[in-house]
């Protein structure tokens, strides 16, 4: 299994602002992956984080919207750019361990924008 | 397109077992079933996976049909913690994407 942790737990913004999401794991591991969970609905896979390249986004994301950095296996980043309401959401980190390829997800970030 | 269907919801008294089923009846030869569960406000949690024979741990048992069709994901003495959404997803692994698509759950209220 992983342990993983984010930061903030949340947070309330205004709009036309930008928050940046921590995602911090135990060990090391290939690729994190980013997903949005708006109020009610199932979880959305926004992109995958590659760690020394570029991220690779889900149909109706875009880098510009939602950069993501991995700097090294055991971290990444997301941040909601120019937010308004409509990106209040939770936004949760994974990680995929194991041969079967077993998914660990954080706690998530719970985000309002007024 | 999630690839499974699962009831919206389910109530279930407590510490009796409680039985959520989910259908895949187009499931590939080398797809897993896989179960998480989201109690509110947390991240999901992982619960079991199984191919085609069952599978029991800690948490939870899972019976597959023969046919591959459906499966049940059963809590044995359900408990007001086990109050979450319960997701059944079907994936091959090691396939190189790790992409999980969710549907929609089953919404299990535990009642004292």
């Amino acid at each position: 299994s992983a342990v993983i942790s984010q930061k903030p737990s949340r947070d309330i913004c205004q709009r036309g602002t930008s928050l940046t999401i921590q995602c911090q794991v135990d060990s090391q591991v290939t690729m994190m992956f980013w997903y949005r969970q708006q109020p009610g609905q199932s979880l959305t896979l926004i992109a995958t984080a590659n760690q020394g390249s570029e991220a690779t986004y889900e149909s109706g994301f875009v880098i510009d919207k939602f950069p993501i950095s991995r700097p090294n296996l055991t971290f990444s980043t997301l941040t909601v750019s120019n937010m308004s309401p409509e990106d209040s959401s939770i936004y949760l980190c994974s990680v995929v361990v194991g041969a079967f390829e077993t998914q660990y997800f954080g706690p998530g970030t719970r985000l309002l924008v007024l | 397109d999630a690839k499974t269907t699962q009831p919206t919801s389910m109530d279930c008294a407590e510490g009796r077992a409680a039985n959520l089923p989910c259908n895949h009846s187009t499931i590939s030869g080398n797809e897993y079933v896989y179960w998480y569960r989201q109690i509110h406000s947390q991240g999901p949690q992982y619960i079991i996976h199984g191919l085609k024979n069952n599978e029991t741990n800690e948490m939870a048992s899972l019976i597959i049909t023969e046919d591959r069709k459906s499966s049940t994901l059963i809590l044995p003495h359900a408990t007001l913690r086990d109050t979450a959404v319960y997701y059944c997803i079907v994936r091959p692994p090691a396939s190189g994407t790790y992409k999980y698509i969710f549907g929609t759950g089953t919404r299990l209220k535990v009642l004292a």
